[in-house]
């Protein structure tokens, strides 16, 4: 039940552009995604609901693609400071409250 | 403004041992949920509170109860620990409606010998 990320850790340099993937075997009503420094507590970087919309966040975008059940985080000209773990959480309808979340992608961006 | 607090911020129990950990928002958020993360798990919901008074399990509920003791306090008990709960516990709390985004506390890292 726990959406699938792929891939499971990606190293790039600063500047180049890197795409972290989830997929669910369920329908999805919405998808977050968190970013987690080492050592440090998760934090929301943004949603996308049902509807195929797409988000941004400085050079961090995301796509949402409810037929495949599918999501997509785009890192464009990557920096030092994006580096952490990603996380897709992923909610079923938007009544229950609950995330699920998927097991992350390690991502570093080196000088 | 502290966000969400978390205590303790380690802790280390011997098997069958029982502990409380505490979880504090000042948001005013209705929602609540404690999650537990183990490498290579990522985070798996325990239990969560959608309003004071209401408690839900999540996916992995099997040896801790949980309570709303009120609107800001969010509490998770383990009775008999065992070693399987060695983990690092995060609490964190939502607001209502079109508030989106989950604020998760610094953590709690326990381990059970």
């Amino acid at each position: 039940q726990q959406p699938v990320q792929s891939p499971q850790a990606v190293i790039l340099r600063e500047g180049e552009d890197a795409v972290i993937n989830c997929s669910s075997s369920k329908a999805l009503y919405s998808v977050h995604w968190y970013r987690q420094k080492h050592g440090e507590a998760p934090v929301f970087l943004m949603i996308l609901l049902k509807g195929g919309e797409q988000k941004g966040h400085d050079k961090i975008s995301a796509s949402f693609n409810e037929k495949k059940q599918q999501s997509s985080l785009y890192l464009t000209a990557s920096q030092l400071s994006y580096s952490g773990t990603y996380f897709c959480g992923t909610e079923k309808n938007g009544a229950t409250n609950k995330l699920i979340f998927g097991t992350g992608t390690l991502l570093a961006v080196q000088p | 403004n502290a966000g969400v607090t978390q205590t303790p911020k380690f802790q280390v129990l011997k098997t069958g041992q029982s502990m409380t950990l505490q979880c504090a928002q000042d948001m005013n958020h209705n929602s609540m949920y404690w999650y537990r993360q183990d490498p290579g798990m990522g985070l798996r919901l325990i239990y969560y509170s959608a309003s004071e008074g209401t408690t839900d399990k999540g996916e992995v509920p099997n040896g801790y109860n949980v309570s709303r003791l009120n609107k800001r306090e969010f509490s998770l008990r383990l009775e008999s620990a065992a070693p399987s709960q060695t983990s690092v516990y995060f609490c964190a709390s939502k607001g209502l409606g079109g508030s989106y985004e989950q604020y998760f506390g610094p953590g709690t890292r326990l381990t059970v010998t």
